[in-house]
């Protein structure tokens, strides 16, 4: 059985502030890290799906970096604003995938 | 960018009957369909996995009696939820993967989900 763990479960950020957030998962036969931003009552958005390690993207004022030999990645919002308010999800894994149990972000204007 | 429209919301049943949730890909043909639960502070659970056409591969663990999956077509797979008792409430998710989408993110496009509730 596949773990992936996510922490803080939960993260409440002053707005302006900057935050990062974690996803372990286990190191070997590693194939993809997905990234995802869940609203409620929204589809979870895919933010990015990261192969190779040492890769950093980037969309907007959030990017994520990974490291797949130690099996982490990290998930940094840059200036929070109320509209990240959020459950980011990352999950590992190839066609199936194996999901974390979010960190649930609340900016706080 | 592609949209996947899972129906109902939400749904409230007596214990016994049957519930059918849908999910229809609306400007791509979804060849495979993914289907998650998620109880209360837990992760989201792959429960099956099927493709157009074909018989859906269960997870370990999930009957495949209890949990009809059908994907006719390549916009719209359905999950029933036979006989439902209590402990098949849950928060139920389809994931779809298909072509028209961008390649970067493998083409999985979520439902929004269904909040089934069995009394």
């Amino acid at each position: 059985i596949l773990n992936v763990e996510q922490s803080p479960q939960s993260l409440h950020v002053q707005e302006g502030d900057s935050t990062n957030f974690t996803c372990s998962f286990p190191s070997s036969n590693f194939y993809a890290l997905h990234w995802y931003r869940w609203e409620t009552a929204k589809s979870p958005e895919a933010l990015f799906v990261m192969t190779l390690n040492g890769d950093e993207k980037k969309k907007g004022r959030i990017s994520a970096t990974l490291n797949t030999k130690e099996g982490y990645s990290y998930l940094y919002i840059k200036g929070s604003q109320p509209e990240d308010s959020a459950t980011y999800l990352c999950a590992f894994g190839n066609e199936k995938l194996t999901f974390g149990t979010g960190t649930r972000l609340t900016i706080i204007p | 960018g592609a949209v996947v429209s899972q129906h109902p919301s939400w749904v409230i049943c007596k214990s016994g009957t049957s519930v059918k949730i849908e999910c229809r890909s609306l400007d791509f043909q979804a060849t495979t369909m993914f289907w998650y639960r998620q109880f209360p502070k837990q992760s989201l659970m792959l429960m099956a996995t099927s493709n157009e056409g074909s018989k859906a591969t269960y997870e370990q663990g999930v009957e495949k009696d209890k949990f009809l999956i059908n994907h006719a077509s390549l916009t719209l797979s359905t999950l029933t939820v036979t006989s439902a008792h209590p402990e098949d409430s849950s928060f139920y998710i389809c994931s779809a993967q298909g072509q028209a989408v961008n390649p970067e993110d493998y083409g999985y496009t979520f439902g929004s989900g269904t909040r089934l509730t069995v009394v």
